[in-house]
């Protein structure tokens, strides 16, 4: 089945500064890589995913790549906030397998 | 208001008992999950229901026990046969088309095992 490893697990920046997450999964089939985001004490929501047949989509300021060749992804945030301080999770799956499987989650803290 | 619910959002229990967590759903989702959240592991799958009456073991299924008799209902049940179920449940559903994959989370269920 699908695993799925998320890197690093804390993350620190200054407020203006840039922050990326990456993660890396194995199961070829999978076609599917969302990103969600649970602040503290708040439920996980989306804030954008990819399917393979695109190599990147922004929105915003946040963006996400897929390298397939290499089997990873990474959510880029630019110009950061302290409201973007929360946990973020990516995941992978397919539709033909019916579930997706998370990463181990990246705690972000934003300084002012 | 649409959307998914989970209850109780806190919940004790004494070891060898078994405990019911609901799950309700009136967005007409297809599809519903239950997920373990543990400090530093991330969400981890339960159970997973694609269909009414139909459901599948996840990653950690063990000592736990599913039902999809209605399809805007899954209740876990987290039996004694569970070693270590002090953690916090999220519930989740999602619409099974070809072209969406969001998964929308219910506010979860916090279990303490005393």
């Amino acid at each position: 089945g699908e695993n799925v490893e998320q890197h690093p697990s804390t993350l620190s920046v200054q407020e203006g500064d840039s922050a990326v997450i990456k993660c890396t999964y194995s199961d070829s089939a999978s076609n599917y890589f969302p990103w969600y985001k649970q602040e503290l004490g708040k439920r996980p929501q989306l804030i954008i995913d990819i399917r393979s047949n695109v190599g990147e989509k922004k929105d915003q300021r946040i963006a996400v790549t897929l390298n397939k060749t290499a089997k990873h992804f990474s959510l880029h945030i630019t110009e950061t906030q302290p409201e973007d301080s929360a946990v973020y999770f990516c995941a992978g799956g397919a539709r033909s397998q019916g579930n997706l499987i998370f990463g181990k989650g990246t705690k972000l803290s934003v300084k002012p | 208001d649409g959307g998914i619910t989970q209850s109780p959002k806190y919940l004790f229990r004494k070891e060898g008992q078994n405990v019911t967590l609901s799950c309700e759903q009136n967005l007409n989702h297809d599809a519903m999950y239950w997920y373990r959240q543990d400090p530093g592991q991330g969400l981890r799958l339960i159970y997973y229901s694609q269909i009414v009456n139909d459901f599948q073991k996840g990653d950690i299924a063990e000592g736990y026990s599913v039902s999809r008799e209605k399809k805007e209902s899954f209740p876990l049940t987290v039996t004694s046969a569970q070693k270590n179920p002090t953690a916090f449940y999220l519930c989740a559903s999602t619409i099974e088309t070809r072209n969406t994959g969001e998964l929308f989370f219910g506010e979860g269920s916090r279990l303490t095992v005393l």
